[in-house]
């Protein structure tokens, strides 16, 4: 595709309830990468795809967050039994390569309102 | 662990002035650095990247210089527009291919 594409854009979700949002990245893209952006912060890492190999998710806040990416393309963030902390603009990136010097590029985030 | 500091918090300024925005970082074994624009409720767009070997990049009106041995990066953008109002983040990528980012400059160009 032309970019990083995620959806939904927005998620309501009541308290207790899971979530999965899904993000679609540049095709040929090695690297992916998810990060979540509380109201005026810079985004915090959560986790890191090199191809469908989840290298890093030491970023994860608990054990209800849980990332895939089966076939090394398309990624799902999921989040189990939502808390009010879980509030966030959750954002997804990706880089053509594996190697540290290579661009990121982040798709529009999906915003994530626990009620 | 990377810390990424953004001065200042806030800027607005008259429509054709120069802006300059800071930022500074803790570890200086990066492998690069990148300058995002994010417009309210929208995502990142990536300005400019300049790699750990060089010394600045620019593109169009944007001009950004890095310093790794003191740590600092300096955005400059030339005569402002209104459209140029947005917050702008930096970003700097470890030996570990994070991206940590600062807090963003909020820049308001007044027309």
């Amino acid at each position: 595709g032309a970019g990083v594409s995620q959806s939904p854009r927005y998620k309501v979700a009541k308290r207790g309830q899971d979530v999965a949002l899904r993000c679609d990245p540049i095709s040929g893209h090695v690297s992916l990468f998810w990060y979540q952006q509380a109201l005026g912060q810079g985004p915090e890492f959560l986790t890191y795809f090199q191809n469908e190999a989840q290298l890093d998710k030491s970023g994860l806040p608990s054990d209800r967050f849980f990332a895939e990416r089966p076939e090394g393309s398309v990624s799902t963030l999921k989040i189990q039994r939502t808390q009010q902390e879980d509030s966030a603009v959750y954002l997804c990136a990706s880089s053509y390569q594996s190697g540290g010097g290579t661009e990121a590029f982040f798709g529009q985030g999906t915003r994530l309102t626990v009620v | 662990k990377q810390e990424v500091t953004q001065i200042p918090a806030a800027l607005s300024v008259p429509e054709g002035e120069n802006l300059v925005l800071n930022c500074s970082f803790t570890d200086s074994a990066i492998y690069n650095l990148q300058w995002f624009r994010q417009d309210p409720g929208k995502g990142l767009t990536s300005l400019l990247l300049i790699q750990s070997s060089q010394r600045e990049q620019t593109s169009g009106r944007l001009n950004a210089s890095l310093d790794k041995s003191s740590g600092r990066s300096t955005l400059y953008i030339a005569a402002s527009q209104p459209g140029d109002s947005a917050t702008y983040l930096c970003a700097v990528r470890g030996g570990d291919y994070k991206l940590s980012f600062g807090a963003g400059t909020t820049v308001t160009v007044r027309a």
